[in-house]
């Protein structure tokens, strides 16, 4: 069974672009989180989707924004890129919402800002 | 204001003995915990979880403790073996906030051969 597919895996972009990136759940799963990661941090939760509707958002700002496909396939953007956007973002697929089911994680993208 | 604190960024253990990872939490409301364990260039991989109805969950090498009144939970690995050098996640959530995860810093845990 396939896992969690992130594409691209790196990515360089410069302030002020605009970037999608794209996540491919494991087949079955409905619900798709997005998490980013920096030094330091924990994974700071931006948002999930299931059945093509936002169910949950995290603190950040409306440049960042996500949608779902009916294969479950989902992207995020990330508009008018600033410096401290470069990270690691992560998608997390697991078969529903509202439960305490594991999430399996792809192996993220990595974002940078020049 | 960090729900969830993993306060040792890293720990160096020798392969065979113990390894005790620590997370503390502040969110009473908190009543799922996880871990997950994550090697460079790749995503997390879930580990090991725990309800706040019970206090200990064991699977093979690896043990979740949990005291409530203390808001503290630690995995426990026996014995440490150099494939668990990795990063270690504390992840919680509660049920009235839709089981989102909130996540820890996460250790880095050194297996010394």
């Amino acid at each position: 069974k396939a896992g969690v597919t992130q594409t691209p895996r790196y990515l360089i972009k410069t302030r002020g672009q605009q970037v999608t990136l794209s996540c491919s759940p494991i087949s079955g799963h409905r619900s798709v989180s997005w998490y980013q990661q920096t030094p330091g941090q924990g994974l700071q939760f931006l948002f999930e989707y299931f059945s093509e509707t936002q169910r949950n958002k995290g603190n950040f700002p409306g440049r960042f924004s996500g949608r779902q496909f009916s294969n479950s396939r989902s992207e995020m953007n990330v508009s008018t890129l600033e410096l401290g956007d470069s990270a690691l973002y992560l998608c997390a697929s697991s078969l529903s919402v509202g439960s305490n089911q594991p999430q399996h994680f792809g192996d993220g993208t990595r974002l940078s800002i020049l | 204001d960090q729900q969830v604190k993993q306060n040792s960024p890293s720990l160096s253990v020798q392969e065979g003995r113990i390894s005790i990872l620590n997370c503390d939490y502040t969110n009473s409301m908190f009543d799922y915990f996880l871990w997950y364990k994550k090697y460079p260039a790749e995503g997390p991989t879930f580990l090991i979880s725990i309800s706040s109805i019970k206090d200990k969950n064991e699977d093979g090498r690896f043990t979740v403790f949990l005291n409530k009144s203390a808001k503290h939970l630690s995995l426990h690995i026996v014995p440490s073996q150099p494939g668990d050098s990795a990063v270690y996640f504390c992840a919680a959530s509660a049920t009235g906030s839709n089981y989102q995860l909130i996540w820890g810093a996460g250790t880095k845990l050194i297996i010394k051969p």
